[in-house]
C-alpha cells in the first residue's frame, strides 16, 4: 500500500520569501504524484502533477515540484510567495491497488500562511 | 466551462435525519468519487463508481450509500447522520482508461454538512 507524509502541518512565511513544502511517499510500484491546493471552504484544485518524463514540473502560478525517486520525495517550492498563496496544500500519490483499481492517497496537508 | 458541481454548498440536518448530497459533472468522465474531509484532515475516500460499477472502501460505514443514475450525476446518501458525520463532502471525477494512464481527479467545491 502507498502512503504520503507531509512533514510540516503549518508553514508561516513572509511575503516574497521562498518556500518549500515537503512531501515523501512510499510505494512499491510506479506512482503518479500530484499537488493540490485548497482555499477555505472550497474543493481541491490541481496545482501540478508528475506522470513521467522530466522530473521537474511547473505550475502556471510559479510553483514547481521535483520528483526524486531515490529519496521518494516530491517537494513543492516557490521562489517568492504572495498573500494569495495562503491556502492548504495536499500532496497525493496515485498508484495501482489491484483488480484494475487505482487509488489516490493524500497526505495530511500543509497550511501555508503568507505574512505581509 | 466543464466542471464538477455540488449542491447544496451548505447542508444542515438533524441527528438521525436522512440527508442526500448531490454531484453533477459536465466533463463526461467515467469515474466519480466521494470523499469525506474533516477539519484539518486529508480527504478520505468513501467510495467510487467506475462507470456503473460501485466500489466501496472497506472502512466506509454502512450508514453511507451512493447512487449513480447516469454518467453525469452521483448522490451520497447518509441514512442516519451522527454528530461524527459532520464534515466537508467532496465529489471528484476522472477519466480512466485501461492501463490507468494517471489522469488527475477534478474536484467540486464541496458540501459542508452540519449535524445538529
Amino acid at each position: 500500500a502507498q502512503s504520503v507524509t507531509q512533514l510540516d502541518s503549518q508553514v508561516p512565511v513572509f511575503e516574497e520569501a521562498p518556500v518549500e513544502l515537503r512531501c515523501n511517499y512510499s510505494s512499491s510500484v510506479s506512482v503518479y504524484l500530484f499537488w493540490y491546493v485548497q482555499y477555505p471552504n472550497q474543493g481541491l484544485q490541481l496545482l501540478l502533477k508528475y506522470l513521467s518524463g522530466s522530473t521537474l514540473v511547473e505550475s502556471i502560478n510559479g510553483f514547481e515540484a521535483e520528483f526524486n525517486k531515490s529519496q521518494t520525495s516530491f517537494h513543492l517550492r516557490k521562489p517568492s510567495v504572495h498573500i494569495s498563496d495562503t491556502a492548504e496544500y495536499f500532496c497525493a500519490v496515485r498508484a495501482y491497488s489491484g483488480a484494475g483499481s487505482y487509488q489516490l492517497t493524500f497526505g495530511k496537508g500543509t497550511k501555508l500562511s503568507v505574512i505581509p | 466551462d466543464a466542471m464538477v458541481i455540488q449542491n447544496p454548498r451548505y447542508q444542515v440536518t438533524q441527528f438521525g435525519k436522512p440527508v442526500t448530497l448531490s454531484c453533477s459533472q459536465t466533463l463526461n468522465h467515467n469515474v466519480m468519487y466521494w470523499y469525506q474531509q474533516k477539519s484539518s484532515q486529508a480527504p478520505k475516500l468513501l467510495f467510487h463508481y467506475y462507470d456503473k460499477d460501485f466500489n466501496n472502501e472497506a472502512d466506509t460505514p454502512d450508514n453511507f450509500q451512493s447512487r449513480r443514475p447516469n454518467t453525469s450525476f452521483c448522490f451520497l446518501d447518509i441514512r442516519s447522520p451522527g454528530l461524527g458525520d459532520a464534515a466537508m463532502y467532496l465529489c471528484a471525477t476522472s477519466r480512466e482508461r485501461l492501463g490507468g494512464r494517471g489522469f488527475e481527479q477534478f474536484f467540486g467545491p464541496g458540501t459542508r454538512l452540519t449535524v445538529l
